[in-house]
């Protein structure tokens, strides 16, 4: 079990470039998450797959961003145009569903975005 | 519409028992309490859960009240590599996310 891996751990980009991170969950898990943290705040909920389907779409995710499954393995998250409120950890999840069953989201250890 | 609370921070000393407490007084009969902790520059990292019963891992023991109100995760033998924000969490049984709040700043001192 080598956890959820993000990369890269940091990007610094200009305001109004395109940045995308990538996620590898664990190997088994059929569901993938997005999270957004900014400091001091505990993450909030961006998007939720299940397989390659994205079923849940936040409030938070303006039109600019975009994530994809393509394969029901690794995600990725696109920012366009970034703007300097974009600054923030991001954080991806995995876990294993079962009909019935809720087992544990276990993260990465985050992507942090530094728009300038 | 928070479903748990937390006091902001506390401080424990370094090999005494680290109890820290959360109240969940709205929570509903098929909702579980999940623990997480988030040491600094690290994500978020799983605990225990639990419903009703006491449980107990090799990280942390989860003593739930009677009726489920609340609840407090033991740290055993807090050690320095404990400080960290220490998330409580209300998970419904058909809820795939996990919705955060601000957590307890856990603080241990040699």
């Amino acid at each position: 079990d080598t956890g959820v891996s993000q990369d890269p751990r940091h990007k610094i980009t200009k305001r109004g470039q395109n940045v995308t991170f990538r996620c590898d969950p664990i190997s088994e898990h059929n569901r993938l998450y997005w999270y957004r943290q900014t400091l001091g705040q505990g993450p909030e909920f961006l998007t939720y797959f299940q397989n390659e389907a994205q079923l849940e779409k936040s409030r938070l995710l303006s039109d600019r961003f975009s994530a994809e499954r393509p394969k029901g393995s690794f995600s990725t998250l696109e920012i366009q145009r970034t703007e300097q409120g974009d600054s923030a950890m991001y954080l991806c999840a995995s876990s294993l569903g079962r009909p019935g069953m809720r087992s544990p989201l276990h993260f990465g250890n985050g992507t942090r975005l530094t728009v300038t | 519409d928070a479903k748990t609370t937390q006091p902001t921070s506390m401080d424990c000393a370094e090999g005494r028992a680290a109890n820290l407490p959360c109240n969940h007084s709205t929570i509903s009969g098929n909702e579980y309490v999940y623990w997480y902790r988030q040491i600094h520059s690290q994500g978020p990292q799983y605990i225990i859960h639990g419903l009703k019963n006491n449980e107990t891992n090799e990280m942390a023991s989860l003593i739930i009240t009677e009726d489920r109100k609340s609840s407090t995760l033991i740290l055993p033998h807090a050690t320095l590599r404990d400080t960290a924000v220490y998330y409580c969490i209300v998970r419904g049984i058909y809820d795939y996310k996990l919705s955060f709040g601000a957590g307890t700043t856990v603080t241990v001192r040699a």
